[in-house]
């Protein structure tokens, strides 16, 4: 049993686009969302995190909403780039936890 | 980097065979993750550590095992590979722990069992 749930599969937008990637989570206990970035060949890197005391985090581009109530949160890249093209993660954990429970993985390709 | 180095990078064994994944950090971590990474379900837990012959079972446990004999290496066995066990094997170390742990992940390991 998946435990978080990601979508779209994959992505295709152009330069200049706002592509969203969503996820969902069934364990209320949750308490820490982190998203991971992944180019082809390379192992998957912190891109930016966000705890559900706030309903919206920032760092440059990407953009962390959280809603509680949903049960839902999701990743906005701003002005999207070709290089922003890479596999995309959505993870949880409990804050205090020391495992994360991935989301399937969204493929975003960023057209010229 | 993180200061994370898998070996091998790429193995095709056969069926039935003994295979081991190495992990070794010259970060000096506490907790040392193995994940596999497969089309459509993301990264999922193997094993982890939490220090010198401190381990546990993860997501995915059945058909591995797990050993830590030293801070810096955290070793994961197949005893007997098996065609579904063709993944994709990240090892992975996080330092502080909780709370809101960072983790960080090696380049992986491409296994092929055939």
């Amino acid at each position: 049993q998946q435990q978080v749930k990601q979508s779209p599969q994959s992505l295709i937008v152009q330069k200049g686009g706002i592509p969203i990637i969503n996820c969902a989570y069934e364990n209320t206990a949750f308490d820490y969302f982190p998203w991971y970035q992944q180019f082809p060949g390379k192992g998957p890197a912190l891109l930016i995190a966000i705890r559900p005391d706030v309903s919206e985090k920032k760092e440059g581009r990407f953009t962390i909403s959280f809603n509680k109530s949903a049960k839902q949160f999701s990743l906005h890249i701003m002005d999207s780039q070709p290089g922003d093209s890479a596999t995309y993660f959505c993870a949880a954990s409990m804050y205090a936890g020391n495992m994360l429970t991935f989301g399937g993985g969204t493929r975003l390709m960023v057209k010229p | 980097d993180a200061g994370i180095t898998q070996s091998p990078r790429h193995k095709v064994t056969e069926t039935g065979t003994p295979v081991t994944l190495r992990c070794h950090q010259t970060e000096n971590h506490r907790y040392m993750y193995w994940y596999r990474q497969d089309p459509g379900h993301g990264l999922r837990l193997i094993h982890y550590s939490y220090g010198v012959k401190d381990t546990d079972k993860g997501e995915v446990s059945d058909g591995y095992s797990v050993s830590r004999s030293k801070t810096e290496d955290f070793l994961l066995t197949l005893e007997s590979a098996t065609s579904s066990q063709t993944s994709v094997y990240f090892c992975a170390i996080s330092g502080t722990g909780p709370p809101g742990n960072t983790i960080y992940f090696g380049e992986g390991s491409w296994l092929t069992v055939v």
